[in-house]
């Protein structure tokens, strides 16, 4: 298994800024995905982090918004923009093993006022 | 794209009785279904997974079974104890996608003592 470090846990942030949420996983992973969930709700993907290359996007989710990078392997950083109320949730990046299994990080919870 | 039914979406039974969690899939193509069990305020943990090559897997009390025909697959748990009371999330991931999972909406599985 892979483990996989996320931080910020937490974060309150004021409408119109951005949040960078920073992922660093132990070992070499294939791939890195990022998700949300919204409370009570399921994991919706937002994208899949691509080594060294643009960030792959799920329907309803842009680039301008939720800005991704994954300089090498291990690492990757997801920034939530231009923050409104509706974007208050919790963000987890995920990471797949060579054996496929999938594994997350702690998450992240936003609120944003 | 794949497309994941999770039933029921809250579940309660009597310490020591079984239970079962059902998922379907819609890409006939999906060949791995991993099922993640999340506690309040922690990230998903993987429970138990099954390839499309297996009908059935068993570990302890958790046994997932796969009809690949029906395109649907099942969680039990037997034996349950209070601390098997979680949210229970089926997914399932295809061939395409760059092995992305596509998760079900969840189960609030309660065990009542």
């Amino acid at each position: 298994s892979a483990v996989i470090s996320q931080k910020p846990s937490r974060d309150i942030c004021q409408r119109g800024t951005s949040l960078t949420i920073q992922c660093q996983v132990d070992s070499q992973v294939t791939m890195m995905f990022w998700y949300r969930q919204q409370p009570g709700q399921s994991l919706t993907l937002i994208a899949t982090a691509n080594q060294g290359s643009e960030a792959t996007y799920e329907s309803g989710f842009v680039i301008d918004k939720f800005p991704i990078s994954r300089p090498n392997l291990t690492f990757s950083t997801l920034t939530v923009s231009n923050l409104s109320p509706e974007d208050s949730s919790i963000y987890l990046c995920s990471a797949v093993t060579a054996n496929t299994e999938a594994f997350f990080g702690q998450g992240t919870r936003l609120t944003v006022v | 794209g794949e497309n994941v039914e999770q039933h029921p979406s809250t579940l309660s039974v009597q310490e020591g009785d079984s239970a079962v969690i059902k998922c379907t899939y819609s890409d006939s193509a999906s060949n791995y279904f991993p099922w993640y069990k999340q506690e309040l305020g922690k990230r998903p943990q993987l429970i138990i997974d099954i390839r499309s090559n297996v009908g059935e897997k068993k570990d302890q009390r958790i046994a997932v079974t796969l009809n690949k025909t029906a395109k649907h697959f099942s969680l039990h748990i037997t034996e349950t104890q209070p601390e098997d009371s979680a949210v229970y999330f089926c997914a399932a991931r295809g061939i395409q996608g760059a092995q992305k999972l596509v998760f079900g909406q969840g189960t609030r599985l309660t065990i009542n003592p």
